[in-house]
């Protein structure tokens, strides 16, 4: 079945230890996106991939960097997690054609020490 | 800037009993989309809605949308304890596929 899929599911990591989140996906979608969404909130969108045209949001914490070596994968690193940052990690792709919304994967939940 | 309202924000209702969550959102869109999120999980896609006057009826849940009015309903039907969960809508901005989402509405059936 084509899907999103989201590696590690769990992740603990060290205050300030850097941290990288996978994403990887077989739906061949142009379009890529990671989300961060803290309890009881809304997903907020932190950036997204037209093929390899990356836009970050504007107000995208500088420690938070993404990387889409191919149309499959992407990545999202965070380079100095503080407490602040643990949070569910979203990733969703779409197609470019519009009106198609987006494709969730599971999400990497994110755990701060 | 678009902006998506959903209301309320927490509902908690009786097993059997009928319901409407409503989305509202700011600007011209014939985009609107609904989701399901369990605790601790990811979303779920339950409504694509591409055109004013779209109905989708999936089980006991119904989504509508009205672009003049720049509103969408979440009608719920007699509801069970398995509805419990959170559900957003989110609005398609006008270029691309990137979404605003709703705040999310928590619903909680009791029975």
């Amino acid at each position: 079945d084509a899907m999103v899929i989201q590696n590690p599911r769990y992740q603990v990591t060290q205050f300030g230890k850097p941290v990288t989140l996978s994403c990887s996906q077989t739906l061949n979608h142009n379009v890529m996106y990671w989300y961060q969404q803290k309890s009881s909130q809304a997903p907020k969108l932190l950036f997204h991939y037209y093929d390899k045209d990356f836009n970050n949001e504007a107000d995208t914490p500088d420690n938070f960097q993404s990387r889409r070596p191919n149309t499959s994968f992407c990545f999202l690193d965070i380079r100095s997690p503080g407490l602040g940052d643990a949070a569910m990690y979203l990733c969703a792709t779409s197609p470019l054609a519009l009106g198609r919304g987006q494709y969730f994967g599971p999400g990497t939940r994110l755990t701060v020490t | 800037e678009l902006k998506v309202e959903q209301n309320p924000l927490f509902l908690s209702m009786q097993e059997g009993k009928n319901y409407t969550i409503y989305c509202n959102y700011s600007t011209t869109s014939d985009r609107l989309y609904w989701y399901r999120q369990d605790p601790g999980k990811s979303l779920e896609s339950l409504f694509v809605l591409l055109s004013n006057g779209a109905v989708k009826q999936e089980g006991r849940l119904m989504a509508s949308l009205d672009t003049k009015a720049r509103l969408s309903t979440l009608h719920i039907t007699a509801a069970v304890h398995d509805l419990s969960a959170t559900y957003f809508c989110a609005v398609d901005m006008e270029y691309g596929n990137k979404l605003v989402f709703g705040a999310g509405t928590i619903l909680r059936v009791k029975s």
